[in-house]
This record gives C-alpha cells, sequence and structure tokens, in this order.
C-alpha cells in the first residue's frame, strides 16, 4: 500500500524567502515521486519527479526536492520564492513503470508569498 | 506537441440530470486515468484505462459513474444522474508505458451539481 502526507495545508513566506513544503510517503515497494502544481484556475502541471536515479531532483521553475529514504521525504524546497509561486502543490508517490501508473496524493499544499 | 484535453472546462448541471464528461489524451499514450477532487479533499484516483480496456476501476465511487474508451483513444466519463456530492474538479491524465511513465493531467472539467 501507498500513501503521501503533506504537513500543513497552507505555507505563507515572503517574496525572496525560501519555500520548504514537506511531503512523507509510505510505500511497500520503491516508489516513483511527484510533486505538482496548480495555479488558480488551471490544471495540474508537473513540477518535477524521482525515479529512482539520483537523489536530488531539480525541476521547473527554480524547484528541487530530495528523495530521502531514511526519512521517508520527499521536500519540495525553492531558495527564493517569486509571487508567480503562490498555487497549490501537491505531492504524489505512485509505482514502477512496470506496475501501473496509480498515483496517490497527498492533501495539497497552498503557498502563499507576501510582497 | 497537444497535451491531455478535455470539456467541457465548467458543467453546471442540476441533481439527477446526467454529464458527461470528455478527455483526449496525449496521441500515442496508451495509459488514460480518471481523477477528481471534491471540495476541501485531496484528488482521488478513479480509474485507469490501457488502450480500451479497464485496467483498474477501484476508485469508481459507485454505478453512476461510467466510463468509456472508444478504440483505445478518447474516454468519456458520465455521471448519471449526478448528484450534489459529485461536484468538484475530474481529470484527465495520461502516460506511455514505454517512455518514464510520467502522468500528464489535462486542465480538468470543474462540475457543480446544484
Amino acid at each position: 500500500a501507498q500513501s503521501v502526507t503533506q504537513l500543513g495545508s497552507h505555507v505563507s513566506v515572503s517574496e525572496g524567502a525560501l519555500v520548504l513544503l514537506r511531503c512523507n510517503y509510505s510505500s511497500s515497494v520503491p516508489p516513483y515521486l511527484f510533486w505538482y502544481v496548480q495555479y488558480p484556475n488551471q490544471g495540474l502541471q508537473l513540477l518535477l519527479k524521482y525515479t529512482s536515479a539520483a537523489t536530488l531532483v531539480k525541476g521547473i521553475n527554480g524547484f528541487e526536492a530530495e528523495f530521502k529514504k531514511s526519512e521517508t521525504s520527499f521536500h519540495l524546497t525553492k531558495p527564493s520564492a517569486h509571487m508567480s509561486d503562490a498555487a497549490e502543490y501537491f505531492c504524489a508517490v505512485g509505482r514502477k513503470r512496470n506496475q501501473g501508473g496509480k498515483l496517490i496524493f497527498g492533501q495539497g499544499t497552498e503557498l502563499s508569498v507576501k510582497p | 506537441e497537444a497535451g491531455v484535453t478535455q470539456f467541457p472546462s465548467h458543467s453546471v448541471i442540476e441533481k439527477g440530470q446526467t454529464v458527461t464528461l470528455r478527455c483526449d489524451p496525449i496521441s500515442g499514450h496508451d495509459n488514460l486515468y480518471w481523477y477528481r477532487r471534491v471540495m476541501g479533499k485531496e484528488i482521488k484516483f478513479l480509474l485507469h484505462f490501457v488502450k480500451e480496456s479497464k485496467q483498474d476501476e477501484s476508485g469508481m465511487p459507485n454505478n453512476r459513474f461510467l466510463a468509456e474508451r472508444t478504440g483505445g483513444t478518447y474516454s468519456t466519463l458520465k455521471v448519471q444522474p449526478a448528484e450534489l456530492e459529485d461536484s468538484g474538479v475530474y481529470f484527465c491524465a495520461s502516460s506511455q508505458v514505454d517512455r518514464d511513465n510520467t502522468i500528464y493531467f489535462g486542465e480538468g472539467s470543474w462540475l457543480t451539481v446544484v
């Protein structure tokens, strides 16, 4: 079985500050991990993914995430927040590609960026 | 390359009516998924097609929901009769297994049942 927990349904940061969105997962098999972003009134866009290669994954818009097996975590970070980063972020876990692509999502974290 | 497209983008219907949502996956993607997010909840898996076959429909909430994928191309999700609790966003997604199986999502169909 797989599950995802995102700590904090709302996170607020100042423009230029560090963004840290937390995600912990549970998986009985080696996981694939994803971060998706949903901007207001838009669909889900893939930010980055971990598929068992490098543990530090770089994504679009300056975001990155580090897979830590010992902590079962896949936290999303960005060194300096921009106003345009305001959106809802979703962490998701899936199985290896030969086991199907069903994703289990976390509850989502809404990021606000203050000027 | 066109992404996953969904129609309609927004729909408002009365309780008891029928709504049909359509999804066109990325060309060449054999895997097609439906997910939904009801108000304030997490995004939940509904079902998975591989070409025209239902691979996994464990997330379908009840028999008021019917999904089809004609000829392994586009898919429809019909809700009949709609209930208030069906309101939410219905996402379609697709992927190709012989790539890295990244799942690409559409912009969603926002359904409101009144």
